[in-house]
């Protein structure tokens, strides 16, 4: 079993629909959480963090974290193809300062 | 606030030679990190500086590797002996102090260098 999992996608969804994301992870010791947006070519750019079981909202975005369950999602409202890329899930497994990365999940949102 | 900054941004060299790449850090942040990516996957962590002490280092990191923070501001990672299985983006991530036990700050990542070994 991987330590953070995601589904590779590509996960299509059409422009103005809500894109699901969806991370799972293997270490309840696990505190911290990110959701990194990658564009082709480039590096990671952070776009959420959430600490605390329950939402996290900032703009389109919304942070899903269930400790429980060992599960953290990432919802993205209105969706636009400049949302096209592929959204990287981090934990910092053990509670230690370095993150673990998922292989990522591209999203295409099509117009 | 100037960003994360890396050098170079690309980096074409041949099978056996050594190179080496900086990174300088937001200001304010005291702990900085060096990531390696390869097509398709996620960074894995290679290495992590509080100031200038360097507390990990991943078992993925050979003996060719090596990683330092002299003054607690820029970093830099040399491989020696290049491998064509280094070839790989190399990414560096600076963050603020932890917030607690078992918490992180944020990381956020410079542009990256991309090494291509022939």
């Amino acid at each position: 079993q991987k330590e953070v999992e995601q589904n590779s996608g590509p996960l299509s969804v059409p422009e103005g629909a809500i894109a699901s994301l969806n991370c799972t992870y293997s270490d309840r010791v696990s505190q911290s959480f990110f959701w990194y947006r990658q564009y082709s070519g480039k590096s990671p750019e952070l776009i959420m963090s959430i600490y605390s079981n329950g939402d996290k909202e900032d703009g389109r975005f919304t942070a899903q974290l269930n400790k429980a369950s060992q599960y953290v999602s990432l919802l993205i409202r209105d969706s636009q193809p400049s949302d096209s890329a592929t959204y990287l899930c981090a934990v910092n497994l053990g509670g230690y300062n370095k993150l673990i990365f998922g292989a990522g999940t591209r999203l295409a949102v099509h117009p | 606030d100037t960003g994360v900054s890396q050098d170079p941004r690309h980096k074409i060299t041949k099978r056996g030679q050594n190179v080496t790449f900086r990174c300088d850090p937001i200001s304010e942040h005291n702990r900085l990190y060096w990531y390696r990516q390869t097509l398709g996957q996620g960074p894995e962590f290679l290495t992590y500086f509080q100031n200038e002490a360097q507390l990990e280092k991943s078992r993925l990191l050979s003996d060719r590797f090596s990683a330092e923070r002299p003054k607690g501001s820029f970093s830099t990672l040399e491989i020696q002996r290049t491998e064509q299985g280094d070839s790989a983006m190399y990414l560096c991530a600076s963050s603020t102090r932890g917030k607690g036990q078992g918490l992180s700050y944020e990381q956020y990542f410079g542009p990256g260098t991309r090494l291509t070994v022939t």
